[in-house]
């Protein structure tokens, strides 16, 4: 069965600190890993993914199939990284996005 | 580039009602998606379109929900009679064919039934 965890509903760290949201997923074959960003009042938009491997706005995610883990670091927070962060999966020929529950990250001053 | 609409952003409406949410999707994206977020639990697939046909519609909840996508450009979601397990966050995504799997979202519709 597909099926994205995010264990930290919440995560709240201190400017400047180092964050890390996990995302663990299960799913029989290659999929494509991904992470959305829905800032407040906004829109769910693209952060990064996995075949890309590029850094967005500090953000990294490296894929580890070995523990089936697509976890995003940013070595510095910023207070305008506070959003609800979702981490999803998508099976090899454009299916749906599985989506993991989400964890919402407060940077505080 | 106009991104994916939805409208209305919000609709309350009470138990045993009809509402139609419509979806625009960025022009030339042949793919279309619904998703919904109900209170507390996490955004779940409902069924995708390519053009005009449904190529997954594995998601659907109950055969109280009816998606069309006539023409290809636009899509609706029915649902009739509205019950209030219904109520949530309906999104809409769309996509390109080939290339890159990323989905584009739109504002979501905000549905709640009383």
């Amino acid at each position: 069965a597909q099926r994205v965890t995010q264990p930290e509903k919440l995560l709240s760290v201190f400017k400047g600190a180092p964050v890390e949201l996990k995302c663990n997923y299960s799913y029989s074959g290659s999929p494509e890993l991904f992470w959305y960003v829905q800032y407040s009042r906004q829109r769910l938009q693209l952060l990064l993914r996995h075949i890309s491997r590029e850094s967005i706005k500090g953000f990294t995610a490296d894929l580890n199939k070995g523990e089936t883990s697509f976890h995003l670091k940013k070595p510095f927070a910023q207070e305008e990284d506070s959003a609800m962060y979702y981490c999803a999966l998508s099976g090899n020929y454009g299916q749906n996005f599985v989506f993991g529950p989400g964890t919402r990250l407060s940077v505080l001053p | 580039e106009a991104g994916v609409t939805q409208f209305p952003s919000h609709s309350v409406i009470e138990k045993g009602q009809t509402v139609t949410l419509r979806c625009d999707p960025i022009s030339g994206h042949d793919n279309l998606y619904w998703y919904r977020r109900v209170m507390g639990k996490e955004i779940k697939f409902l069924l995708h379109f390519v053009k005009e046909s449904k190529q997954d519609e594995s998601g659907m909840p109950n055969n109280r929900f009816l998606a069309e996508r006539t023409g290809g450009t636009y899509s609706t979601l029915k649902v009739q009679p509205a019950e209030l397990e219904d109520s949530g966050v309906y999104f809409c995504a769309s996509r390109t064919s080939g290339g890159s799997n990323e989905q584009f979202f739109g504002p979501g519709t905000r549905l709640t039934v009383l």
